[in-house]
């Protein structure tokens, strides 16, 4: 059975400051998707890694894929308050459904 | 707008009553999910479609729970007999490439 792990599941840092959110999967996996959520709301997505070394940029947010560690760590960089939500990595599995990791709940303050 | 629509937003029900919910996924995506999320975890895989057909079923789906997609476009998610352990964010994606795009949920208070 495909399982998701992220940690930590709770980080709460200081703006300015860098961090790394990683994502441990149980068996291999042909994509890889980190996912954003601010409280009550539905999953915004962030990225989509496809292959292994894949990284992709946004703003201040950077996502990495090692699937022979089957690994991706999305890494924060100088964090702002606006940052602060939820934000889950999730594996396809055979027919495309996404098995999702815990979440990780980032609170950024002042 | 053109992304995923679900309807209603928000369903406050009485335990036993039947509930049915609607997704309308962005036109000319083939396949559609459910998936059900409760406060604190990840969202879970319920089933899901390609066109009309129901491909896959989670064992999370109980036999109070039934979806359709009758015409390969809309789909619905009914719960019959709810329970208090129903409560939960019943969250639509669809998707026909690469990723699957989310809805905006709706939440369901069983009381």
């Amino acid at each position: 059975e495909l399982k998701v792990e992220q940690n930590p599941l709770f980080l709460s840092m200081q703006e300015g400051k860098n961090y790394t959110i990683y994502c441990n999967y149980s068996t291999t996996s042909d994509r890889l998707y980190w996912y954003r959520q601010d409280p009550g709301k539905s999953l915004e997505s962030l990225f989509v890694l496809l292959s292994n070394g894949a990284v992709k940029q946004e703003g201040r947010l950077m996502a990495s894929l090692d699937t022979k560690a089957r690994l991706s760590t999305l890494h924060i960089t100088a964090a702002v308050h606006d940052l602060s939500a939820t934000y889950f990595c999730a594996v396809d599995k055979d027919t495309d459904k996404l098995i999702f990791g815990t979440g990780t709940r980032l609170q950024v303050f002042p | 707008d053109t992304g995923v629509s679900q309807d209603p937003r928000h369903k406050i029900t009485k335990r036993g009553q039947n509930v049915t919910f609607r997704c309308d996924p962005i036109s000319e995506h083939n396949r559609l999910y459910w998936y059900r999320q409760t406060l604190g975890q990840g969202p879970e895989f319920l089933t899901y479609f390609q066109n009309e057909a129901q491909l896959e079923k989670s064992r999370l789906l109980s036999d109070r729970f039934s979806a359709e997609r009758p015409k390969g476009s809309f789909s619905t998610l009914e719960i019959q007999r709810t329970e208090q352990g129903d409560s939960a964010m019943y969250l639509c994606a669809s998707r026909v490439l690469g990723e699957q795009f989310f809805g905006p949920g709706t939440r369901l208070t069983v009381l």
